[in-house]
C-alpha cells in the first residue's frame, strides 16, 4: 500500500515550457485534491475532485489545469509556466474524515 | 470567508520544554478543526483533529482544545523531543469530516535542540 504519490520529486523549468505532474492513489478514495505551499503562505488549494469525472477550482487555479484521469490518477498541467509558479505542490486524497498527502512536487521555473 | 491564523515562527525550544503553538479561527457555523505535521521532506500527515465545541484531540503526547467562545485550538506538549521538530498546521473544514476542502494556516516550524 503506497498511499499517494506524486512524479517528478523535483523539476525545473524554463518559463514558457510545459509540464504535468501526476499524482495517484492506492486507497479507493473518491476525493482528490492539489495544493501548492509557498513560504509564510500555508497550503493553498489549486483544484479538487470530488469523484472521478469532476473537478473544480479551489484558491489559485490560474494557470493551471487537471485531469482526473480515472479513480486513482489526478493530474497537474502547467501550460505555460511561469516564475510565480515555483512552489512546492502536493496532491491529496481523502476519506470522509481525513486527507492524506504524497510526498510533494519541488518545482522552479527560472 | 474561512480563515485560520497561527502563531509565526520558528519556535525554538530545548528538550523536555512545554510547548504552545497558537491557533485562531473565522468560519461560520461549526468547522472541524485539524493540526497537521510535516516533516523535512515529507507531505503532511494528520496529528489530531476535533470535531465539536470543547472536545480535546490528542495523539503522540499532543493536545489542542477546540474552544469556541475564543475561537482557539492552540496545539500544546507537555515535553517536547528532538523527533518533534517539524512544521505544524492549523487547519479547518466547514463540515463535520475531514476529508474536503481544508483551510490551512500558514504553518508555525518547530525545532528542538538538545
Amino acid at each position: 500500500n503506497a498511499g499517494v504519490t506524486q512524479t517528478p520529486k523535483f523539476q525545473v523549468l524554463k518559463t514558457g515550457q510545459s509540464m504535468t505532474l501526476q499524482c495517484a492513489q492506492d486507497m479507493n478514495h473518491n476525493s482528490m485534491y492539489w495544493y501548492r505551499q509557498d513560504p509564510g503562505m500555508g497550503l493553498r488549494l489549486i483544484y479538487y475532485s470530488a469523484s472521478e469525472g469532476t473537478t473544480d477550482k479551489g484558491e489559485v487555479p490560474n494557470g493551471y489545469n487537471v485531469s482526473r484521469l480515472n479513480k486513482r490518477e489526478f493530474s497537474l498541467r502547467l501550460e505555460s509556466a511561469a516564475p510565480s509558479q515555483t512552489s512546492v505542490y502536493f496532491c491529496a486524497s481523502s476519506t470522509y474524515n481525513e486527507q492524506f498527502f504524497g510526498p510533494g512536487t519541488r518545482l522552479t521555473v527560472l | 470567508g474561512d480563515s485560520v491564523t497561527q502563531m509565526e515562527g520558528p519556535v525554538t525550544l530545548s528538550e523536555e520544554a512545554f510547548l504552545t503553538i497558537n491557533c485562531t479561527y473565522t468560519a461560520t457555523g461549526y468547522p472541524s478543526l485539524f493540526w497537521y505535521v510535516q516533516y523535512p521532506g515529507e507531505g503532511l500527515q494528520l496529528l489530531l483533529k476535533a470535531t465539536k465545541a470543547d472536545d480535546k484531540g490528542s495523539n503522540k503526547g499532543f493536545e489542542a482544545t477546540y474552544r469556541k467562545e475564543t475561537t482557539s485550538f492552540h496545539l500544546e506538549k507537555g515535553s517536547v523531543q528532538v523527533s518533534d521538530s517539524a512544521v505544524y498546521f492549523c487547519a479547518l473544514s466547514p463540515f463535520e469530516g475531514g476529508g474536503n476542502k481544508l483551510t490551512f494556516g500558514t504553518g508555525t516550524q518547530l525545532k528542538v535542540e538538545l
